[in-house]
Parts: structure tokens; sequence; C-alpha cells
């Protein structure tokens, strides 16, 4: 069964200065995808990047990147020069095959200090 | 502009009522929508799968009694929490998956946030 796992429940980060979102999965479909999500407090899930596991580069999306290591099973989300509009929760999310079911992790609660 | 929407946003009711959730897809035809329960400062967690024209797909643990899933059309899944009670006042949120495409296209409605008194 796919597991998708988040270990820190809250990080601080000064604002400026980047700040890596741990996360670790497990399955045993070669074929899967891996998401981060961030939701502020309206409770909106706002899709930030994906990684497929076929992909052979790091994904990156302006300010975000995805620090992809398939031997290791993580799927760590960095987010550089954070800003104060970037504290909100953030999940880790993991889909088996194209049409599987989307499962998070725990979630991060990120706290930019200004 | 939104993709997907859900109506009402949020919605306080009585111990013992019943209470519909809609969610739509704007812009495409969703063969599949997930509907998904949170808790304060917990994670999403999936409740049922929604495919148009069959039976919903429920989650081990969750009362498909309780939670009806009905996903008439292309465009409209609703979640019907039937003799609500407090302890399922929680945050419900839809998701939408975009047909035949790549896999990251996944859509996710605003929320309804569920109070029972």
């Amino acid at each position: 069964a796919q597991k998708i796992t988040q270990t820190q429940p809250g990080m601080f980060v000064q604002e400026k200065e980047a700040v890596t979102l741990d996360c670790t999965y497990d399955t045993s479909d070669p074929s899967y995808g891996l998401f981060w999500y961030k939701q502020p407090s309206s409770g909106e899930m706002i899709f930030l990047i994906y990684q497929g596991s076929y992909d052979q580069q790091n994904a990156t999306e302006g300010r975000y990147s995805l620090n992809f290591q398939k031997a290791r099973k993580s799927a760590n989300l960095v987010i550089s020069a954070s800003q104060l509009g970037d504290s909100a929760m953030y999940f880790c999310a993991m889909r088996e095959g194209v049409r599987g079911k989307l499962i998070f992790g725990q979630g991060t609660e990120l706290s930019v200090k200004p | 502009g939104a993709v997907v929407s859900q109506h009402p946003s949020w919605v306080i009711c009585k111990s013992g009522t019943s209470v519909k959730i809609e969610c739509r897809s704007l812009d495409f035809q969703a063969t599949t929508m997930f509907w998904y329960r949170q808790f304060p400062k917990q994670s999403l967690m999936l409740m049922a799968t929604s495919n148009e024209g069959s039976k919903a797909t429920y989650e081990q643990g969750v009362e498909k009694d309780k939670f009806l899933i009905n996903h008439a059309s292309l465009t409209l899944s609703t979640l019907t929490v039937t003799s609500a009670h407090p302890e399922d006042s929680s945050f419900y949120i839809c998701s939408v998956l975009k047909g035949g495409s790549g896999a990251y296209e996944q859509y996710f409605g605003p929320g309804t946030r569920l109070t029972v008194t």
C-alpha cells in the first residue's frame, strides 16, 4: 500500500532565506507521481509542483523546486527566498499510476518570520 | 478562474439533520471526483472516489450509508451527510480529475466547512 510521510509538524524560516520541507514515500508501483500543495488559512489547496517517477530531472516551478531522490524515496520541497506570504500548511501527496488515489502526508506548517 | 466550485462554502446544521454539499467541475467533464475530509490542523483524508454513472468507492472506515455520494453527471457530484452529528463537523473538499490527461491534473474545490450543533 502507498504511504507518504512528513515528519516536520512545524517549521520556521527567516524571510528571504531558503527552507526545505521533508517528504518520504513508499510504494511498490513503479509508476507514481509526487505532488506538493500549499494550504493557506482560507483552506484552498494550491498546487505547487509535480514530479513523475520516471522524470530524470528534478521539477522546478519558480521559487519551488523538488529534490527527488528515488533510491531514498524522498521528495523534499525547497522554497527559495521565502516570503511572508509563504506562511501556510504544506502537504506532500502521492498518486500511484495515472488515475489512482491521491494520498496526502500529515502536513508541515511553515511560518516565515520578518 | 476557478476550475472546481463547491456549494455551500459553509453550513451550520442541527444534529440529526442531513446536509448536501455540491461539487461542480466548471471547465471540463469529470468522470472521476474525489471527496476528502479534513479536521483542524490535520491532513486531508480521502473518503471516497466518485465515478460518473456508477457507485462510489468508499475508503475503509467511511460509512457509505452516512456519507451518500451521487455523481449524476460529468460536471456534478454531491455528498450528503445524513443524520449529522457534532463529530461530523469538518472541512469537506472535493477534487476533480481531468480525464485522459497527465497524472498531475487534479483540481480542488474551495471546500465546505460543516458545523453540526
